[in-house]
């Protein structure tokens, strides 16, 4: 079993349109992570979420909307969809906030879902 | 803000040598943690090997190993007796939240 599944891996969309992303981990994580990665490979991070509460929303714009039914699911809504939005994201868990070698917390990735907005 | 630089957008290595992937970070912090990541073309993030700014002996997983610099802000990896299957991007991060590099594509000659 996978255990950070994304769906779907990949969608084609035209501007203007409003797309989600789902996220599920079964893994028994408390936090989940949603990053970016655009065409030129940068991986960064969007948003963090520890026991379905936002902890880190790193300037994204408004248009994104991460939603945490439970702490086994963090959704990715995208409204208003842009070319520049194009990209592989990421959806990721760890068992505690934040990637600690010293305590073996790591944070695991799902395989991504490519996004195109054409 | 921390920042990660990978210098080598390329590298390219023959099956069974070793190459050595170079990454420098800039940071105000005593105590942090560094990673390398593997990205395959299957897109999948595979994390490769980690250390603790603090340890003082660089970290080793099999065939994959760390020159950890503190002072110099620099934390390469190696990679021994490379293999067909390492052909990857190579991401560098800073930070329990990964502060990712732009990563290095490695390509394995066989």
């Amino acid at each position: 079993d996978t255990a950070v599944s994304q769906t779907p891996k990949y969608l084609v969309t035209q501007m203007g349109n409003d797309k989600s992303i789902k996220c599920e981990q079964n893994l028994g994580h408390d936090t989940m992570y949603w990053y970016k990665q655009d065409s030129k490979k940068f991986l960064k991070i969007m948003f963090s979420y520890n026991n379905k509460e936002l902890i880190i929303n790193e300037t994204v714009p408004n248009r994104f909307s991460p939603k945490s039914p439970d702490k086994a699911h963090l959704n990715l809504h995208i409204n208003s969809l842009e070319l520049g939005d194009s990209a592989v994201y990421f959806c990721a868990s760890s068992q505690d906030l934040g990637a600690h070698p010293h305590s073996g917390n790591t944070i695991y990735f799902g395989e991504g879902s490519w996004l195109t907005v054409v | 803000a921390q920042t990660v630089t990978q210098s080598q957008p390329e590298m390219s290595v023959q099956e069974a040598e070793t190459v050595t992937l170079s990454c420098t970070y800039d940071t105000s912090e005593s105590d942090y943690y560094l990673f390398w990541y593997k990205q395959p073309p299957s897109r999948q993030m595979i994390l490769v090997i980690r250390q603790e700014a603090y340890k003082q002996q660089n970290a080793t997983e099999n065939r994959f190993s760390v020159n950890f610099q503190k002072a110099a802000k620099s934390f390469s990896l190696k990679i021994s007796d490379s293999q067909l299957g390492d052909a990857a991007m190579y991401f560098c991060a800073y930070g329990n939240m990964l502060t990712f590099g732009g990563g290095t594509r490695l390509m394995v000659k066989p």
